[in-house]
């Protein structure tokens, strides 16, 4: 099992900063199959990001992510209120398909 | 638009069972994969279960391997996770995600999930 593991635990920023969050994999995930995810209190997660840097579907481009193998990099440019949220990657690469533990971007 | 609408949770003793279903609307059920995700309260999410888009194929975590069975009726829209020989640490709130079409394992699309609560 692909274990993955998210570090800040928790962001502390202002709105117009840049977030970046890590999420580190056990063993490589294959063909870059590293999603992001964001989820507001009492909602369920939203698909952010595929394929480690391609953009879901309405995501606006302050959203962006990189990455490869067993690191792999969100980063929120210019926050906007609307951001301050949980944040989970999940890798589809190999079974059982799993997700980091999340981390938090708060309002400092 | 692209809709999940789940239902059939509730609280459910030790050892005891749950059918939770998913019903969607706004796009072709049969053209997708299909999953169970659980979430436990304060935790990351948790997949539990896959069915490929004909049905023909499922996939478990091995916590609920033997006890729960995903289905679909794709004549009716609708996704099935039969929940058996329920533990306490099976209480969570459950989501049905939609897999992309190019990778079922990738959830584009989430319902706004049920609360499943073992407890006596």
């Amino acid at each position: 099992e692909i274990v993955l593991t998210q570090s800040p635990g928790t962001l502390s920023l202002s709105p117009g900063e840049t977030a970046t969050l890590s999420c580190r994999a056990s063993q490589s995930v294959s063909s870059s199959y590293l999603a992001w995810y964001q989820q507001k209190p009492g909602q369920a997660p939203r698909l952010l990001i595929y394929g480690a840097s391609s953009r879901a579907t309405g995501i606006p481009d302050r959203f962006s992510g990189s990455g490869s193998g067993t690191d792999f990099t969100l980063t929120i440019s210019r926050l906007e209120p609307e951001d301050f949220a949980l944040y989970y990657c999940q890798q589809y690469g190999s079974s059982p398909w799993t997700f980091g533990q999340g981390a938090k971007v708060e309002i400092k | 638009e692209v809709q999940l609408l789940e239902s059939g949770g509730g609280l459910v003793q030790p050892g005891g069972s749950l059918r939770f279903s998913c019903t969607v609307s706004g796009f072709t059920f049969s053209s997708h994969a299909m999953s169970c995700v659980r979430q436990a309260p304060g935790k990351g999410p948790e997949w539990v279960s896959t069915i490929s888009a004909s049905g023909g194929a499922t996939h478990y975590a091995d916590s609920v391997k033997g006890r729960f069975t995903i289905s679909r009726d794709n004549s009716k829209n609708t996704l099935y996770l039969q929940m058996n020989s329920l533990r306490a640490e099976d209480t969570a709130i459950y989501y049905c995600a939609r897999g992309s079409v190019t990778y079922g394992f990738l959830f584009d699309s989430w319902g706004q999930g049920t609360l499943v609560t073992v407890s006596s």
